[in-house]
């Protein structure tokens, strides 16, 4: 079945630091991809996504592109904040709209 | 006021009851979804619904039954509650366009069965 793997956290960073955290996938065809952030206490919101190879995602200074050759989604930013702190999720669209997601990776941003 | 809302927000509960988590949502969306959240596991798909008479069992449905009431309305239910469904459960909705797939969720209940 199709699958999501991450970079296991956490992953702590100083302040304006650059991000990268790894994603690939494992999927039958060419699934839309996604990004979602978890902030402490509350719920999964998307932060960005791609429907289609070489396609970029991008919002709120993270960009992620779609490669098909690696099946791979890395999720960047180059400066990063102490409000970035959170929990980082990858994940792929299978039919139906259904969601599969990797395991989460955590981000402490110190200031 | 959010657009998805899950009750409660916090639950603790005892070997073998009954417990109803609920799922409100005022997006308009057909599809609606119930997840669990298990530390170094992500969110795994616990039961979706893609209107009110389309019920499906996602990866982990053992244990666990649902009811969609209106189209607005999506509820699950632990028959028996066991320790190990202690977890952090979302709800969350898509419309139906495809390819879209961007998924809107709840803030979580927190359960735990003691």
């Amino acid at each position: 079945g199709n699958s999501v793997t991450q970079m296991e956290g956490p992953v702590t960073l100083s302040e304006e630091a650059f991000l990268t955290i790894n994603c690939t996938y494992t999927a039958t065809g060419y699934p839309s991809l996604f990004w979602y952030v978890q902030y402490p206490g509350e719920g999964l919101q998307l932060l960005l996504k791609a429907t289609k190879a070489d396609d970029k995602g991008s919002n709120k200074g993270f960009e992620a592109t779609y490669r098909k050759e690696t099946t791979s989604f890395h999720l960047e930013k180059g400066s990063v904040q102490v409000s970035d702190s959170a929990v980082y999720f990858c994940a792929l669209e299978e039919y139906g709209n259904k969601l599969v997601f990797g395991a989460g990776t955590i981000l402490r941003v110190k200031s | 006021d959010a657009d998805v809302t899950q009750t409660p927000r916090n639950r603790i509960t005892k070997t073998g009851k009954r417990i109803m988590l609920e799922c409100s949502q005022t997006k308009g969306h057909d599809r609606m979804y119930w997840y669990r959240q298990d530390p170094g596991l992500g969110l795994r798909l616990i039961y979706y619904s893609f209107d009110v008479k389309d019920i499906n069992k996602g990866e982990i449905s053992d244990g666990y039954s649902v009811s969609r009431q209106a189209q607005a309305k999506f509820s699950l239910s632990l028959e028996s509650a066991i320790p190990n469904q202690t977890a952090l459960y979302f709800c969350a909705t898509s419309d139906s366009s495809p390819g879209l797939g961007t998924q809107y969720f709840g803030p979580g209940t927190r359960l735990t069965v003691l």
